[in-house]
């Protein structure tokens, strides 16, 4: 069946990096969706996509639709402890989502 | 209510008995979704709603799952005979719009963890 590929599986960085994951797909998408859970909850949307190329952000964050709607990518400016968690693509044309990327930042 | 709520909030049930799990949806959305977490993180799509109307069950086990969304209720899913294997978070979430619209809108409730021993 149709899988949506997350990488990595985690991360771990210093307070203040830069942060930068991706899905891809082996089959078309209309729309990319990135979500985050944090521990007990439920995922929270934090960027939808719907037009190849198109480039979103949502303060610290900033998401791309890959032109060939195939990929998209996911990344976190000058990360904050806040920002642990996993973080996970999905595209709502099959109802699927990734795997997650587990983010952990050293103290 | 603005979220999504979800009873319980955990599941304890021995091998063989039954589970039955409710769901609020947000008011007004009219589309409900029920997915399982299992450990490694992984969704799984089990079924959706429009209202009351099943509209998509590709993901639902048939022998022992089943769902229901009936007006003026919590949605529901109810797994009879459960096995070690339903142990996951089982999610819900609701959408005021189609999935082939602009705005998917989909809001996730905080699931009920089920452990079957």
């Amino acid at each position: 069946g149709q899988q949506l590929n997350q990488s990595p599986q985690s991360m771990f960085i210093q307070e203040g990096e830069d942060v930068s994951m991706n899905c891809t797909s082996s089959s078309i998408f209309n729309t990319w969706l990135w979500y985050k859970q944090d521990p007990g909850e439920g995922p929270v949307l934090l960027i939808a996509l719907y037009k190849a190329g198109e480039l979103t952000s949502n303060g610290r964050l900033t998401a791309q639709f890959g032109i060939t709607r195939k990929d998209s990518f996911l990344n976190i400016s000058a990360s904050i402890p806040s920002d642990v968690g996993i973080y996970f693509c999905a595209s709502m044309d099959k109802i699927i989502f990734g795997k997650g990327t587990r983010l952990h930042i050293l103290p | 209510g603005e979220e999504v709520a979800q009873t319980p909030k955990h599941l304890v049930r021995g091998e063989g008995q039954k589970a039955k799990l409710y769901c609020a949806p947000i008011k007004g959305h009219s589309y409900v979704f029920w997915y399982q977490q299992v450990l490694k993180n992984e969704f799984k799509f089990l079924i959706s709603f429009q209202n009351e109307n099943v509209f998509d069950e590709t993901g639902m086990p048939k022998e022992r799952f089943s769902a229901k969304c009936l007006p003026n209720s919590p949605c529901s899913l109810e797994i009879q005979a459960t096995k070690l294997e339903d142990s996951a978070v089982y999610f819900c979430a609701s959408s005021q719009f189609r999935r082939d619209t602009v705005n998917y809108g989909y809001t996730f409730g905080s699931g009920t963890r089920l452990t079957v021993v």
